[in-house]
Protein backbone atom coordinates (compact mmCIF):
# COMPACT_ATOMS: atom_id res chain seq x y z
CA UNK A 1 0.00 0.00 0.00
CA UNK A 2 1.81 3.15 -1.71
CA UNK A 3 0.42 5.93 0.89
CA UNK A 4 2.26 8.71 -0.52
CA UNK A 5 2.08 9.16 -4.47
CA UNK A 6 4.31 11.11 -6.48
CA UNK A 7 4.74 12.43 -9.97
CA UNK A 8 6.31 12.53 -12.57
CA UNK A 9 8.70 9.65 -12.39
CA UNK A 10 11.03 12.20 -14.04
CA UNK A 11 11.03 15.94 -15.42
CA UNK A 12 13.44 17.56 -18.22
CA UNK A 13 13.35 21.33 -17.47
CA UNK A 14 15.93 23.88 -18.72
CA UNK A 15 18.08 25.90 -17.23
CA UNK A 16 16.37 28.94 -15.60
CA UNK A 17 12.86 27.48 -15.71
CA UNK A 18 11.00 26.13 -12.94
CA UNK A 19 10.62 22.11 -11.71
CA UNK A 20 7.81 21.50 -10.55
CA UNK A 21 7.12 17.69 -8.40
CA UNK A 22 4.00 16.32 -7.06
CA UNK A 23 2.81 14.47 -4.25
CA UNK A 24 -0.47 13.07 -2.64
CA UNK A 25 -0.95 11.48 1.12
CA UNK A 26 -4.22 9.38 2.46
CA UNK A 27 -2.75 9.32 6.49
CA UNK A 28 -4.48 12.26 7.35
CA UNK A 29 -2.60 11.75 10.76
CA UNK A 30 1.17 12.47 8.75
CA UNK A 31 2.05 15.89 10.29
CA UNK A 32 5.57 16.68 9.19
CA UNK A 33 6.38 16.58 5.24
CA UNK A 34 10.03 16.97 3.97
CA UNK A 35 11.75 16.66 0.59
CA UNK A 36 15.19 15.22 -0.06
CA UNK A 37 17.36 15.86 -2.80
CA UNK A 38 19.49 12.73 -4.17
CA UNK A 39 23.04 12.39 -6.16
CA UNK A 40 23.75 9.30 -7.74
CA UNK A 41 26.06 7.18 -5.33
CA UNK A 42 24.91 9.29 -2.47
CA UNK A 43 22.42 9.43 0.16
CA UNK A 44 19.38 11.82 0.22
CA UNK A 45 19.82 15.33 1.79
CA UNK A 46 17.31 16.99 3.92
CA UNK A 47 16.51 19.74 1.41
CA UNK A 48 13.11 21.82 3.23
CA UNK A 49 10.17 20.66 5.19
CA UNK A 50 6.59 21.64 5.97
CA UNK A 51 4.04 21.04 8.71
CA UNK A 52 0.63 20.98 8.10
CA UNK A 53 0.18 24.52 9.79
CA UNK A 54 1.25 26.80 7.02
CA UNK A 55 0.49 26.46 3.45
CA UNK A 56 3.88 27.56 1.94
CA UNK A 57 7.26 27.53 2.87
CA UNK A 58 10.03 29.10 1.02
CA UNK A 59 14.08 28.53 1.24
CA UNK A 60 15.77 30.15 -1.48
CA UNK A 61 14.86 28.83 -4.26
CA UNK A 62 12.96 25.58 -3.12
CA UNK A 63 9.04 26.24 -2.31
CA UNK A 64 6.82 23.76 -0.53
CA UNK A 65 3.33 24.58 -1.01
CA UNK A 66 1.00 22.56 0.91
CA UNK A 67 -2.67 21.61 0.40
CA UNK A 68 -4.01 19.84 3.52
CA UNK A 69 -7.49 19.24 2.00
CA UNK A 70 -6.32 18.26 -0.73
CA UNK A 71 -4.24 16.10 0.81
CA UNK A 72 -1.63 17.08 -1.54
CA UNK A 73 1.80 18.90 -1.77
CA UNK A 74 4.24 20.07 -4.12
CA UNK A 75 7.99 21.00 -4.56
CA UNK A 76 9.23 24.23 -6.80
CA UNK A 77 12.65 24.67 -7.42
CA UNK A 78 12.69 27.87 -9.12
CA UNK A 79 15.27 28.98 -11.65
CA UNK A 80 16.45 25.68 -12.02
CA UNK A 81 20.19 24.95 -12.48
CA UNK A 82 22.33 21.99 -14.20
CA UNK A 83 23.26 21.43 -10.33
CA UNK A 84 19.71 20.53 -9.75
CA UNK A 85 19.54 17.48 -11.75
CA UNK A 86 19.09 14.64 -8.99
CA UNK A 87 16.43 12.55 -7.86
CA UNK A 88 13.93 14.31 -5.58
CA UNK A 89 12.18 12.28 -2.92
CA UNK A 90 8.91 13.44 -0.93
CA UNK A 91 8.22 11.98 2.56
CA UNK A 92 5.35 11.91 5.22
CA UNK A 93 5.66 11.38 8.57
CA UNK A 94 3.99 11.49 12.58
CA UNK A 95 5.98 12.87 15.31
CA UNK A 96 4.85 9.65 17.29
CA UNK A 97 5.71 7.16 14.04
CA UNK A 98 8.84 8.53 13.72
CA UNK A 99 9.25 6.39 10.48
CA UNK A 100 9.04 7.83 7.01
CA UNK A 101 6.71 7.07 4.26
CA UNK A 102 8.43 8.03 1.24
CA UNK A 103 7.27 8.52 -2.68
CA UNK A 104 8.93 6.99 -5.46
CA UNK A 105 11.22 9.78 -6.51
CA UNK A 106 11.48 12.31 -9.30
CA UNK A 107 14.64 11.80 -11.47
CA UNK A 108 15.13 15.84 -12.71
CA UNK A 109 17.30 16.75 -15.44
CA UNK A 110 17.96 20.46 -16.05
CA UNK A 111 19.56 20.84 -19.26
CA UNK A 112 22.08 24.03 -20.00
CA UNK B 1 25.70 20.29 11.98
CA UNK B 2 23.56 16.55 11.94
CA UNK B 3 25.96 14.93 9.81
CA UNK B 4 26.20 11.30 9.62
CA UNK B 5 29.02 9.19 8.37
CA UNK B 6 28.94 5.84 6.91
CA UNK B 7 32.06 2.88 6.98
CA UNK B 8 32.63 1.33 4.23
CA UNK B 9 31.39 3.65 1.57
CA UNK B 10 31.64 0.03 -0.58
CA UNK B 11 32.53 -3.23 -0.07
CA UNK B 12 32.53 -6.62 -2.00
CA UNK B 13 32.63 -9.85 -0.27
CA UNK B 14 32.56 -13.42 -1.02
CA UNK B 15 28.89 -14.75 -0.67
CA UNK B 16 28.47 -16.70 2.51
CA UNK B 17 30.77 -14.39 4.11
CA UNK B 18 29.64 -11.72 6.69
CA UNK B 19 29.62 -8.15 6.03
CA UNK B 20 29.46 -5.21 8.72
CA UNK B 21 28.29 -1.56 8.13
CA UNK B 22 28.86 1.34 10.59
CA UNK B 23 26.30 4.38 11.07
CA UNK B 24 27.63 6.82 12.99
CA UNK B 25 26.35 10.77 14.21
CA UNK B 26 29.35 12.96 14.10
CA UNK B 27 28.44 15.99 15.63
CA UNK B 28 24.54 14.70 17.32
CA UNK B 29 23.26 12.20 19.45
CA UNK B 30 20.85 10.05 17.76
CA UNK B 31 17.57 9.12 19.49
CA UNK B 32 16.65 6.86 16.82
CA UNK B 33 18.41 5.41 13.66
CA UNK B 34 17.14 3.94 10.90
CA UNK B 35 18.38 1.23 8.28
CA UNK B 36 17.30 1.57 4.49
CA UNK B 37 17.96 -0.43 1.23
CA UNK B 38 18.04 1.20 -1.97
CA UNK B 39 18.05 -0.30 -5.42
CA UNK B 40 18.96 0.97 -8.43
CA UNK B 41 16.26 3.75 -9.47
CA UNK B 42 13.68 2.75 -6.39
CA UNK B 43 13.14 4.57 -3.85
CA UNK B 44 14.39 4.04 -0.19
CA UNK B 45 12.93 0.71 1.42
CA UNK B 46 13.05 1.13 5.25
CA UNK B 47 14.53 -2.41 6.82
CA UNK B 48 14.61 -1.82 10.38
CA UNK B 49 14.36 0.60 13.33
CA UNK B 50 16.48 1.05 16.11
CA UNK B 51 17.28 2.75 19.76
CA UNK B 52 20.02 2.55 21.79
CA UNK B 53 20.20 -0.09 24.08
CA UNK B 54 17.05 -2.17 22.89
CA UNK B 55 16.49 -3.97 20.16
CA UNK B 56 15.58 -3.37 16.27
CA UNK B 57 12.25 -3.20 15.61
CA UNK B 58 12.60 -5.10 11.84
CA UNK B 59 9.78 -4.06 8.76
CA UNK B 60 7.70 -6.76 7.35
CA UNK B 61 9.77 -8.87 5.43
CA UNK B 62 12.99 -8.31 6.45
CA UNK B 63 15.18 -11.15 8.30
CA UNK B 64 16.34 -10.11 11.24
CA UNK B 65 18.63 -13.20 11.74
CA UNK B 66 20.49 -12.41 7.86
CA UNK B 67 20.44 -8.38 9.04
CA UNK B 68 21.72 -7.92 12.40
CA UNK B 69 21.39 -4.92 13.85
CA UNK B 70 23.63 -3.62 16.95
CA UNK B 71 22.97 0.16 18.21
CA UNK B 72 25.65 0.27 20.99
CA UNK B 73 25.27 4.11 21.67
CA UNK B 74 23.64 7.12 20.99
CA UNK B 75 26.02 8.07 18.01
CA UNK B 76 26.79 4.14 16.34
CA UNK B 77 24.74 1.73 14.67
CA UNK B 78 26.08 -0.98 13.01
CA UNK B 79 24.17 -3.32 10.16
CA UNK B 80 25.90 -6.68 9.87
CA UNK B 81 24.87 -8.88 6.51
CA UNK B 82 25.31 -12.41 7.77
CA UNK B 83 26.10 -15.32 5.15
CA UNK B 84 25.85 -12.49 2.48
CA UNK B 85 24.64 -13.52 -1.15
CA UNK B 86 24.39 -12.41 -4.38
CA UNK B 87 20.98 -11.11 -3.85
CA UNK B 88 22.44 -9.25 -1.21
CA UNK B 89 23.99 -6.39 -3.37
CA UNK B 90 22.40 -3.30 -2.71
CA UNK B 91 22.84 0.65 -2.04
CA UNK B 92 22.25 0.35 2.14
CA UNK B 93 21.76 3.76 3.79
CA UNK B 94 21.43 4.37 7.36
CA UNK B 95 19.46 7.54 9.17
CA UNK B 96 19.64 9.32 12.21
CA UNK B 97 17.29 11.41 14.14
CA UNK B 98 18.39 14.11 16.49
CA UNK B 99 16.89 14.98 20.07
CA UNK B 100 17.51 18.59 19.07
CA UNK B 101 14.85 17.40 15.81
CA UNK B 102 13.19 14.72 16.68
CA UNK B 103 10.72 14.82 13.65
CA UNK B 104 13.51 14.60 11.23
CA UNK B 105 16.07 12.18 9.77
CA UNK B 106 19.67 13.00 8.17
CA UNK B 107 20.97 10.23 6.10
CA UNK B 108 24.53 8.98 5.78
CA UNK B 109 26.72 8.43 2.80
CA UNK B 110 25.27 4.90 2.07
CA UNK B 111 27.44 1.96 1.00
CA UNK B 112 27.65 0.00 -1.80
CA UNK B 113 27.82 -3.60 -1.34
CA UNK B 114 28.51 -6.25 -3.85
CA UNK B 115 28.69 -9.91 -3.35
CA UNK B 116 30.05 -12.20 -5.49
Amino acid sequence: QQQVKQSPQSLIVQKGGISIINCAYENTAFDYFPWYQQFPGKGPALLIAIRPDVSEKKEGRFTISFNKSAKQFSLHIMDSQPGDSATYFCAASMRSWGKFQFGAGTQVVVTP
Amino acid sequence: GAVVSQHPSWVICKSGTSVKIECRSLDFQATTMFWYRQFPKQSLMLMATSNEGSKATYEQGVEKDKFLINHASLTLSTLTVTSAHPEDSSFYICSATPSFRPDTQYFGPGTRLTVL
